[in-house]
């Protein structure tokens, strides 16, 4: 069955911080792993997109990894500011009669305080 | 243009309502989707449109009625809903090129009383 884990459900941390979320996946075949940020009522925003040769991609303040081996993937954000506050998803693609099918983590809802 | 519009932004409606949903693009891609989402859920795909075709329906119910009048549009019909489609409803569209990503639009918070 493809499913996507993300830990951890929940996180606060303290403005100016670094983090890092963790994404499993059991998801075949694989195309490409997604990390979005999604505001609260507002739709998901594109962080990174990984393809299966693709360790790393930063995009300003994130980087994200992955390793195709362990099936596994981590974002990872430093300094973190206010506006990080957010739920950010992992979203595996899989390929499934000619049609890329998304397979989404639950999320993790980072709290970032002042 | 590098953005997926949805309007309303918000809508409430009675159970006996018909309203529609809207979804525009004008990135020339030829995908289109729709998907709902609970409140601390991930998105559930509800239809995907290619090409201006139908090509998935995830055995959506059928007051829920799906358009694509263009490349660029999308529309969503609702008619009789119940309390319990009250989400989030979120369109997509995706390049053709490179990973196929998916840009989501704001969506449109729907309250069925």
């Amino acid at each position: 069955k493809n499913q996507v884990e993300q830990s951890p459900q929940s996180l606060i941390i303290l403005e100016g911080k670094n983090c890092t979320l963790q994404c499993n996946y059991t998801v075949s075949p694989f195309s490409n792993l997604r990390w979005y940020k999604q505001d609260t009522g507002r739709g998901p925003v594109s962080l990174t997109i990984m393809t299966f040769s693709e360790n790393t991609k930063s995009n300003g303040r994130y980087t994200a990894t992955l390793d195709a081996d362990t099936k596994q993937s981590s974002l990872h954000i430093t300094a973190s500011q206010l506006s990080d506050s957010a739920s950010y998803i992992c979203v595996v693609s899989a390929r499934s009669g000619g049609y890329n099918k998304l397979i989404f983590g639950a999320g993790t809802r980072l709290a970032v305080h002042p | 243009d590098t953005e997926v519009t949805q309007t309303p932004k918000h809508l409430v409606m009675g159970m006996t309502n018909k309203k529609s949903l809207k979804c525009e693009q004008h990135m020339g891609h030829r995908a289109m989707y729709w998907y709902k989402q609970k409140a601390k859920k991930p998105p559930e795909l509800m239809f995907v449109y290619s090409y201006e075709k139908l090509s998935i329906n995830e055995s959506v119910p059928s007051r829920f009625s799906p358009e694509c009048p263009n490349s660029s549009l999308l529309n969503l019909h609702l008619h009789a809903l119940q309390p319990e489609d009250s989400a989030l409803y979120l369109c997509a569209s995706r390049t053709e090129k490179g990973p196929n990503e998916q840009f989501f639009g704001p969506g449109t918070r729907l309250t069925v009383l």
